[in-house]
């Protein structure tokens, strides 16, 4: 069975401290995706990155980065330099081309920067 | 651009009434979506369209009823909800519809219900 863990139900920091959100998953299939989606208090769930089980390359755009790791089937994503914009509720989640598109989401961080 | 508009953004329904949900895209995707998000957890699937054709129904009550009139729109239709269906309900859409667990969905604001 395909499952996505974050383990961190909440972190709270002070601006500009950095802060890494842990995602850790479960599946069977060798070719699947990996994404990363943050979600303010608005509501909208906004795409961050997507990452699929061939390409091990870390990533890095501005202050966030994501380090993918096959051997311990995990996807992190670190913040540097947090800013108060940056809390939101963030969801990695695990898609499996078999499964039609479903996404089967982690149950999110709520990261909380206070200023 | 990446846009998915729904409205309305706020919804207030008894439990007789008779309403729908309206989600667009024009970005050219052929796959959409309708999710359901309670308070503090993730978003659950409910239905998935490639094509205009429903190829995913996630067990949901026939109480909410799902319609692609073309490529763009995707409508969810209310009827004789239960306070427990108060949620936030997000449409998303994807490029391809086929292959839609390969493809990055792309979620619009969501609406708001709250059902008395």
């Amino acid at each position: 069975a395909q499952k996505v863990t974050q383990a961190q139900t909440e972190i709270s920091v002070v601006e500009k401290e950095d802060v890494t959100l842990d995602c850790v998953y479960e599946t069977r299939d060798t070719t699947y995706y990996l994404f990363w989606y943050k979600q303010p208090p608005s509501g909208e769930l906004v795409f961050l990155i997507r990452r699929n089980s061939f390409d091990e390359q870390n990533e890095i755009s501005g202050r966030y980065s994501w380090n993918f790791q096959k051997s311990t089937s995990s996807f992190n994503f670190t913040i540097t330099a947090s800013q108060v914009v940056d809390s939101a509720v963030y969801f990695c989640a695990l898609s499996d081309p078999g499964e039609g598109g479903k996404l089967i989401f982690g149950q999110g961080t709520e990261l909380s920067v206070k200023p | 651009d990446t846009e998915v508009t729904q409205t309305p953004k706020h919804l207030v329904m008894g439990m007789t009434n008779k309403k729908s949900l309206k989600c667009e895209q024009h970005m050219g995707h052929r796959a959409m979506y309708w999710y359901k998000q309670k308070a503090k957890k993730p978003p659950e699937l409910m239905f998935v369209y490639s094509y205009e054709k429903l190829s995913i129904n996630e067990s949901v009550p026939s109480r909410f009823s799902p319609e692609c009139p073309n490529s763009s729109l995707l409508n969810l239709h209310l009827h004789a909800l239960q306070p427990e269906d108060s949620a936030l309900y997000l449409c998303a859409s994807s490029q391809d519809g086929i292959r839609q667990g390969t493809d990055t969905q792309y979620f619009g604001p969501g609406t708001r219900l709250t059902v008395l």
